[in-house]
């Protein structure tokens, strides 16, 4: 089965980078786009990016612009997400999420399990 | 860039029908996915494209659409359906998405 299974919780200091992984299985890794949402404690799904199958073009929330940077390895079938300069509003889940299309038609599965990054101090 | 519109909270007896609502421009152009996440969970697709459900979810679950609005339907409410919900539409104009806010659905 489709599957995505993201690395463990990290912990970080303020002005410091994060490097998240998602490891791909079940599916044809070089075949979907892969979106990267995150989840600030008690808030909604915040879209940050997506990565394109062979991993040369990537398209970033505005938001995120300057910060973020996402990679995939396409011999592992892994996709990374590395944010950099944290500040302590960057304390979320971070999710990995398989793009699905069609005509018009857009849709995230599976997701990652998540992982939570917090920035402290 | 566009948003997505969602009422924050919405509440339903228990084996009543529930429509939970979307509202942006995007929806115009594209169709909506929907999403239910539980407490300490990853978000699990229930609805794509025009109304389609993967593979496990309920047929109590359907998805409809009407010029900016997409809407999300549960008829007959379960009490495991008590979950968060968000939409989200990829931007009529941009190579890039958006969620709404989400809604809190209670099971009464």
């Amino acid at each position: 089965q489709v599957q995505l299974v993201q690395s463990g919780a990290e912990v970080k200091k303020p002005g410091a980078s994060v490097k998240i992984s998602c490891k791909s299985s079940g599916y044809t890794f070089t075949s979907h786009f892969m979106h990267w949402v995150r989840q600030a404690p008690g808030q909604g799904l915040e879209w940050m990016g997506i990565i394109n199958p062979s991993g040369d073009s990537t398209t970033y929330a505005q938001k995120f612009q300057g910060r973020v940077t996402m990679t995939r390895d396409t011999s592992t079938s892994t996709d990374y997400l590395e944010l950099s300069s944290l500040r302590y509003e960057d304390t979320a889940v971070y999710y990995c999420a398989r793009d699905v299309s069609a005509v018009t038609s857009w849709w995230f599965d599976p997701w990652g399990q998540g992982t939570l990054v917090t920035v402290s101090s | 860039s566009s948003e997505l519109t969602q009422d924050p909270a919405a509440s339903v007896a228990l084996g009543q029908t529930i429509r939970i609502t979307c509202q942006g421009d995007s929806l115009r152009t594209f169709y909506a996915s929907w999403y239910q996440q539980k407490p300490g969970q990853a978000p699990v697709l229930v609805i794509y494209g025009k109304n389609n459900r993967p593979s496990g979810i309920p047929d109590r679950f359907s998805g409809s659409n009407s010029g900016n609005t997409a809407s999300l339907t549960i008829t007959g409410a379960q009490a495991e359906d008590e979950a968060d919900y968000y939409c989200n539409c990829r931007d009529s104009s941009a190579f890039l998405w958006v969620f709404g806010g989400g809604t809190k659905l209670t099971v009464l």
